[in-house]
């Protein structure tokens, strides 16, 4: 059972904006960067944000991320029907060593 | 290009074991610290092991902790994933996951995963 929490679901038309949370507690989002990574079954996950709100070379910048105290949150502007995926944030957990833990995932469906 | 494929996955009794293997290419393996990621069938990602560049430092999941063992040989260019004492729910996709440099801990590599399934 995941100590990050996510929404089971999101969903937008073409070109909306989606946004998706990610909620946890000061020994893991609270004192370490978030990342988020995008995952279509059967494939290899992707990263998508790293350090809360970086993209790595080639996201497009409709993708951000935030961060906030406990929480964080993946924001994904102009949907596109090639972002239906799962999504998951994920960060490091001070409570248990050496503990790197994932969000429930969220999974995006472009209507 | 950098790459990461998995393989060694298969179809194994409770109690058995299997043995992951991640060979990687195009990059600097000896360099980076790895992981091992899982997703069960229906079920979100978990991380399951982590191991330093030099393999120092090892960390494992409660979940399989004392029951797998992870380990590298540099010089091969490859990750390794030890699975005995397994159980039903331990099947999984398995994936080996690099920690980016540059990149925070962020993972920035994955393979496509290898399948081990757990079942009588």
């Amino acid at each position: 059972q995941s100590v990050l929490t996510q929404p089971p679901s999101a969903s937008g038309t073409p070109g909306q904006r989606v946004t998706i949370s990610c909620s946890g507690s000061n020994s893991n989002i609270g004192g370490n960067d978030v990342h988020w990574y995008q995952h279509l079954p059967g494939t290899a996950p992707k990263l998508l944000i790293y350090s809360n709100n970086q993209r790595p070379s080639g996201v497009p910048h409709r993708f951000s991320g935030s961060k906030s105290g406990s929480s964080a949150s993946l924001a994904i502007s102009g949907l596109q029907s090639g972002d239906e995926a799962d999504y998951y944030c994920a960060t490091w957990d001070n409570s248990l060593h050496g503990l790197y833990v994932f969000g429930t995932g969220t999974k995006v469906t472009v209507l | 290009e950098a790459q990461l494929v998995e393989s060694g996955g298969g179809l194994v009794k409770p109690g058995g074991s299997l043995r992951l293997s991640c060979a990687a290419s195009g990059f600097a393996f000896s360099s980076y610290p790895m992981n091992w990621v899982r997703q069960a069938p229906g079920k979100g990602l978990e991380w399951v092991s982590h191991i330093t560049s030099s393999s120092r430092t090892i960390y494992y999941a409660d979940s399989v902790k004392g029951r797998f063992t992870i380990s590298r040989d540099n010089a091969k260019n490859s990750l390794f994933l030890q699975m005995n004492s397994l159980r039903a729910e331990d099947t999984a996709v398995y994936y080996c996951a690099r920690d980016g440099s540059g990149y925070g801990d962020a993972f920035d590599l994955w393979g496509r995963g290898t399948m081990a399934t757990v079942s009588s």
